[in-house]
């Protein structure tokens, strides 16, 4: 069963706008959550991450919300970029070694 | 700037035939790992290791051994593949086991 699910597998954003991927998570025990990026034929690249003590965090045009009490967590991308066009996924971990991805969202950033 | 190596990049087995897909990393990572990515799957975790002699299982292991004899190396090995292991594979190391993972470019493998 996936713990960890992103319920839209594409989006299409106009460049200069604000680019919002979901992600929703069912175990209330996962501590921490990172959101990577992909480009074809590559691996995953680290983006942003957020501890679960947080609620929000911000790293340049990525900022990651929190939403403890509804298991849900979002990045927005401000302002988007064709450059940004990748699938995104989102994970979350436990304290200790296991991290559980979702199936990743494919975004589109049209000049 | 190494990073993550993964070897190889392609590869095509037939069912019943075993091999080792390699995995290394420069960047002194106690934590690796061995995930896969399958259609509409996102990345599932097979194995992992906490440092050099330690192993243990992720959600997906059916079918993989792994071992961690050096810090730098963590081979994913399939002793008889089966049509369902058609997937690609990622290695990943980090820090720690809570932090951001290091992604290797991949290793495509088919299993006919």
């Amino acid at each position: 069963d996936q713990q960890v699910k992103q319920n839209s597998p594409s989006l299409s954003v106009q460049e200069g706008r604000i680019s919002i991927l979901n992600c929703d998570y069912t175990n209330s025990m996962f501590d921490y959550f990172l959101w990577y990026k992909k480009y074809p034929a590559e691996g995953p690249t680290f983006l942003i991450s957020i501890s679960s003590i947080k609620d929000k965090n911000e790293d340049g045009r990525f900022t990651v919300f929190l939403n403890k009490s509804a298991k849900h967590l979002s990045l927005h991308i401000v302002p988007s970029q064709p450059g940004d066009s990748a699938v995104y996924f989102c994970a979350a971990s436990l304290t200790g070694n296991q991290f559980y991805f979702g199936t990743g969202t494919s975004l589109t950033v049209i000049p | 700037n190494a990073g993550v190596t993964q070897t190889p990049k392609f590869q095509v087995l037939k069912t019943g035939q075993s091999m080792t897909l390699q995995c290394a990393q420069d960047m002194n990572h106690e934590y690796m790992s061995w995930y896969r990515q399958d259609p509409g799957m996102g990345l599932r975790l097979i194995h992992y290791s906490v440092g050099a002699g330690i192993t243990d299982q992720g959600e997906v292991p059916n079918g993989y051994n792994v071992s961690r004899s050096t810090t730098e190396d963590f081979p994913l090995r399939l002793l008889s593949a089966a049509p369902s292991q058609t997937s690609v594979y990622f290695c990943a190391s980090s820090y720690s086991s809570s932090g951001e993972l290091f992604f290797g470019e991949g290793s495509r493998l088919t299993v006919l």
